[in-house]
């Protein structure tokens, strides 16, 4: 099976702009989680899809959303991009039931200038 | 929310034994992951704990006491290529948290 792909690898913009990621995961995992990896704040949770809803999210402003389509494709965007938005974007795929491993994809490193 | 520690950074010799701690507290847990992430790459699942005892793998095993809010990995016959941050995540209620990794150095 192959596994999870993330476009694009690197991204590079300036800030107030916007930005779009892409994530199709794992063939059959219906959950797509998004991930944000910071030096300083570690691995932080931005929210999870299943079946084309958003069924959990962290605690993160309202300029990151996200979305599923039928496909289990998943997108997140950042709106008005910070500087502090600099970081790797991973999504991970699950089949999604509670006790469900995660894998994750390669990432989407973005760096806002 | 969770709780999540873990050492932040252990060091090891070539054919050694590393066990990383890792405790936490939340409520409605699911159950205890811990992922390998080498530098540059994205994190690779090890294992998984939802019940209290010990599952082993290969080189790399982990225990779970729930009671305690308390897992560890052990990783036996250590290789060069085990040098890598080491993450503890929680799951519960669909979601999964994540400790700030402890990086383990092998060394020759």
């Amino acid at each position: 099976k192959a596994g999870v792909t993330q476009t694009p690898r690197y991204l590079i913009k300036t800030r107030g702009q916007q930005v779009t990621l892409s994530c199709s995961p794992i063939s059959g995992h219906r959950s797509v989680s998004w991930y944000q990896q910071t030096p300083g704040q570690g691995l932080q949770f931005l929210f999870e899809y299943f079946s084309e809803t958003q069924r959990n999210k962290g605690n993160f402003p309202g300029r990151f959303s996200g979305r599923q389509f039928s496909n289990s494709r998943s997108e997140m965007n950042v709106s008005t991009l910070e500087l502090g938005d600099s970081a790797l974007y991973l999504c991970a795929s699950s089949a999604g039931g509670p006790q469900e491993t995660q894998y994750f994809g390669p990432g989407t490193r973005l760096l806002v200038l | 929310g969770q709780n999540i520690d873990q050492p932040t950074e252990m060091t090891a010799t070539e054919g050694a034994i590393v066990q990383i701690n890792c405790t936490y507290q939340t409520s409605g847990f699911n159950g205890l992951f811990w992922y390998q992430q080498h530098a540059g790459e994205a994190p690779t699942f090890l294992s998984y704990n939802v019940l209290d005892g010990l599952e082993e793998k290969g080189r790399f095993s982990s225990f779970l006491s729930r009671s305690k809010g308390y897992s560890y990995l052990l990783l036996k016959e250590l290789q060069m290529k085990d040098s890598a941050s080491y993450l503890c995540a929680v799951r519960a209620d669909y979601k999964l948290s994540f400790g700030a990794g402890t990086t383990v150095t092998v060394r020759a």
